[in-house]
């Protein structure tokens, strides 16, 4: 069935370090793929997306590429800052219902 | 922007009252649904709805009903609050995939933290 995973968390990093959170999905059709964050006790914001095949979502320096392939949809950042500290969930969309699929979210804590 | 407004941040409520949590959207989507999260668990989908007067139940609908009057306004209802309902919900809109070709996010309110007592 649908499935999306992620690495587990927490991932700590220091400032300024390279960030990457890993997702692969399982979904029938072509879905569009979602990064959401969710800053501590606040509602999820969406990041990032892709809708297509090699398509490369990008915001705040976040980006991830959206590969058919190897179903993956990772994401990085080249610098992390201690603002960027939440949780981070992968998600798609699949089939005509609107439905979210998600991940079970990743903590990043980075520390100054 | 999209604006998903939630009607409260914060409510405690006691064991058998009957709550009621509004969302409203700005946006003229057609799909609006209703989360719980909990550590540990993540995003679960109570109900979801495609159009006014129209409700499809989630992943975990009891306990829970739904009302769907008016296109920007969606309610979620405890019928008899428990405290295993203590909970973070989230209310999230989209638009119809249909109309806008590949599917959209969903945009989602900044929640409201319930407590039952």
């Amino acid at each position: 069935g649908n499935s999306v995973t992620q690495m587990e968390g927490p991932v700590t990093l220091s400032e300024e370090a390279f960030l990457t959170i890993n997702c692969t999905y399982t979904a029938t059709g072509y879905p569009s793929l979602f990064w959401y964050v969710q800053y501590p006790g606040e509602g999820l914001q969406l990041l990032l997306k892709a809708t297509k095949a090699d398509d490369k979502g990008s915001n705040k320096g976040f980006e991830a590429t959206y590969r058919k392939e190897t179903t993956s949809f990772h994401l990085e950042k080249g610098s992390v800052q201690v603002s960027d500290s939440a949780v981070y969930f992968c998600a798609f969309i699949s089939g005509n219902t609107g439905k979210l699929i998600f991940g079970q979210g990743t903590t990043l804590q980075v520390k100054p | 922007d999209v604006k998903v407004t939630q009607s409260s941040r914060y409510l405690v409520k006691r064991t058998g009252e009957k709550v009621f949590l509004e969302c409203v959207q700005d946006m003229d989507h057609e799909n609006m649904f209703w989360y719980r999260q909990d550590p540990g668990l993540g995003l679960r989908l109570i109900y979801f709805s495609y159009d006014v007067k129209m409700k499809e139940k989630g992943d975990i609908p009891e306990g829970y009903s739904v009302s769907r009057e008016k296109k920007e306004r969606f309610s979620l209802i405890l019928e008899s609050a428990s405290t295993n309902q203590t909970s973070m919900y989230l209310c999230a809109s989209s638009t119809l995939w249909v109309r806008t070709g590949p599917y959209q996010p969903q945009h989602f309110g900044d929640g409201t933290r319930l407590s039952i007592l």
